[in-house]
């Protein structure tokens, strides 16, 4: 079946730009969750959802960052005056309700010139 | 806070040879541990998981054990193959906070043949 997918693959961006990335979870997963990889580090935890709610937050750096997921399945991730400090690789992951197996999806890479 | 702290790669060795990778983790509370796995062009996947002290998690021949008096799970594999070049990454979730998982650095492994 279809796993997660994320777009745009690549993202390029000026500073100081408003810029939308897109997750599309595996069907009937209603956990989801949103990580940023920075070259040569682990994914670091930003936002998790339970269904439409956003569970935690905590990992979110600024207010430019935000996320949603209005409907239970498509997340979008949105950051509004992006800074170079933002280029990174944003990765989607999701889950069945109660389950540790997170599948990710292959990551949006964002660069901010 | 929790964080997770993971052997420097990259990790370079012969096919049939053995493998470890330490991961030792800091937390407050008794978090679950897990080893995803990140083949190249790949996104990560969960490889193993154990959710209390002692458990032993297997798969594909790799074996972590969770050691809580040295807050340690090191991945070990006895004869690893050349398909087994990937990133690894340890990482934990503390039950108190449900989806925000913590990940190490990620440990590059090169088999050679």
């Amino acid at each position: 079946g279809a796993g997660v997918s994320q777009t745009p693959s690549n993202k390029v961006t000026e500073k100081g730009k408003y810029v939308e990335l897109r997750c599309d979870p595996i069907s009937g997963h209603t956990a989801l969750y949103w990580y940023r990889q920075s070259l040569g580090q682990g994914p670091e935890f930003l936002i998790y959802f339970q269904g439409t709610g956003a569970a935690d937050d905590s990992g979110l750096p600024n207010d430019r960052f935000f996320a949603v997921r209005p409907e239970g399945s498509v997340s979008t991730l949105k950051i509004q005056r992006t800074e170079r400090g933002d280029s990174a690789v944003y990765l989607c992951a999701s889950s069945l309700e109660g389950s540790y197996e997170q599948y990710f999806g292959p990551g949006t890479r964002l660069t901010v010139t | 806070g929790d964080s997770v702290t993971q052997m420097e790669g990259p990790v370079t060795l012969s096919e049939e040879a053995f493998l470890t990778i330490n991961c030792t983790y800091t937390a407050t509370g008794y978090p679950s541990l897990f080893w995803y796995v990140q083949y190249p062009g790949e996104g990560l996947q969960l490889l193993l998981k154990a959710t209390k002290a002692d458990d032993k998690g297997s798969n594909k021949g790799f074996e972590a054990t969770y050691r809580k008096e040295t807050t340690s799970f090191h991945l070990e594999k006895g004869s690893v193959q050349v398909s087994d070049s990937a990133v690894y990454f340890c990482a934990l979730s503390d039950p108190r906070a449900w989806g925000k998982f913590q990940f190490g650095a990620g440990t590059q492994v090169v088999v050679t043949p």
